[in-house]
């Protein structure tokens, strides 16, 4: 059965530090992987990764994949009050059936 | 464009009621699909639909009902609701030939 699991599940840190989002995955037929921000409403896209070795990186969030370890990292430096979320992880199956399974999500909450 | 569009936002059902979610999109994406979101569970797939007049399963179909009559709009149906089915109802579509999904705001379903 595919199966997609994050951790942590939560997670609470001050402004300013660095952290680090896990995500590992056993899914037939690997497409991509995508990371998506959840603020008490729809999801948004963050990134989309599918070659290994390769970092995706937008301001201070970055991400990276290991195809061969079925292993993708979500980092945030300098972290905002603004990052607090669910950070959801969600890997894409090849096909036309393709099927988008995700995660658990990680809760990050960042205090001032 | 809209986008991807839902109602309604928020609902309240009995026991044994039926009702129909309403998704709509306006990108002409081939793929549409539904997913529940429950505390601590990430998102879980109900349906999905390919194309119009094509739809198919999900982890957790039990106690719903798609149809697919034309390629924007992809109404989920509960046929008698029951409290295990509260929960936050998410819709998304994505283009055939790419990953990124886009999502719905959502429908807040709780039934007594």
């Amino acid at each position: 059965e595919d199966k997609v699991v994050q951790s942590p599940l939560s997670l609470v840190v001050h402004e300013g530090d660095t952290v680090t989002l896990n995500c590992s995955y056993e899914v037939t037929n690997f497409r991509s992987l995508l990371w998506y921000k959840q603020e008490k409403k729809a999801p948004t896209f963050l990134f989309m990764l599918t070659s290994s070795g390769i970092e995706k990186k937008s301001g201070r969030l970055s991400s990276i994949l290991d195809k061969k370890e079925l292993f993708s990292i979500l980092n945030i430096t300098a972290t905002q009050t603004g990052d607090s979320a669910v950070y959801l992880c969600a890997v894409l199956s090849s096909g036309n059936t393709g099927k988008l399974i995700f995660g658990q999500g990680t809760t990050l909450q960042v205090k001032p | 464009n809209a986008g991807v569009t839902q109602t309604p936002k928020f609902q309240v059902l009995k026991t044994g009621q039926s009702m129909t979610l309403q998704c709509a999109q306006d990108m002409n994406h081939e793929y549409m699909s539904w997913y529940r979101q429950d505390p601590g569970m990430g998102l879980r797939l109900i349906h999905y639909s390919v194309g119009a007049g094509i739809t198919d399963q999900g982890e957790v179909p039990n106690g719903y009902n798609v149809s697919r009559s034309t390629t924007e709009d992809f109404p989920l149906r509960l046929l008698s609701a029951a409290p295990s089915q509260t929960s936050v109802y998410f819709c998304a579509s994505r283009d055939q030939g790419r990953d990124t999904q886009y999502f719905g705001p959502g429908t807040r379903l709780t039934v007594l």
